[in-house]
């Protein structure tokens, strides 16, 4: 079935630090890939998303390249703030059938220090 | 306006009580969802309804059970809470597809004493 690996967290950075989140998934043909980021107490928002192979989704200077050959959708930003303190999720949907289901990765804890 | 919408948003019960939470989204999706959300963060499907037509059921207990009065409503309806049930329940809509971006509500956050 569909899995998402992404990299177990926490992570801890200073302000105006480089963010890499890595994110490799498995899953039959080629699915949609999100990043989902959910700040303390509330629910779950979209980052960004791909569609398909090479496309980049990109927000809130928040990067993410649609990789087929290395089956990965790593997650950058050049200078993290200290709102960007958050969990962050790698999440797919699978082709095929009426199943749009999630299928999220455990999440990364990304503390911002100032 | 809020788009995806949960009540209640906190649940403190006792065990073996039988509770509701409630959906309600304003974005005009044919699609929703149930997602439970462990004490570990992790996110996995519940269910899915399309239409009012039950379109997932991932292996969750037969005392969990969802019901589609109309296309913005997806409540769920659990019987007989146990204590492993604690966890954050999130709701969800989207126009179906696999490229179409699913919105989520705040989450109802169920504790099982």
């Amino acid at each position: 079935g569909d899995s998402v690996t992404q990299m177990e967290g926490p992570v801890t950075l200073s302000e105006e630090a480089f963010l890499t989140i890595n994110c490799t998934y498995t899953a039959t043909g080629y699915p949609s890939l999100f990043w989902y980021v959910q700040y303390p107490g509330e629910g779950l928002q979209l980052l960004l998303k791909a569609t398909k192979a090479d496309d980049k989704g990109s927000n809130k200077g928040f990067e993410a390249t649609y990789r087929k050959e290395t089956t990965s959708f790593h997650l950058e930003k050049g200078s993290v703030q200290v709102s960007d303190s958050a969990v962050y999720f790698c999440a797919l949907i699978g082709r095929g059938g009426s199943n749009y289901k999630l299928t999220f990765g455990k999440g990364t804890l990304l503390t911002v220090n100032p | 306006d809020t788009a995806v919408s949960q009540t209640p948003k906190y649940l403190v019960t006792q065990m073996g009580n039988d509770k509701s939470i409630k959906c309600e989204q304003n974005l005009g999706h044919d699609t929703m969802y149930w997602y439970k959300q462990d004490s570990k963060k992790f996110l996995k499907i519940m269910f899915s309804y399309n239409n009012k037509e039950l379109i997932i059921n991932e292996t969750v207990p037969n005392r969990f059970s969802p019901k589609s009065p109309d296309k913005a409503h997806l409540n769920l309806h659990i019987n007989s809470l146990e204590l492993g049930d604690s966890a954050v329940y999130f709701c969800a809509s989207s126009r179906g597809g696999s490229q179409e971006t699913q919105y989520f509500g705040p989450g109802t956050r169920l504790l099982v004493l």
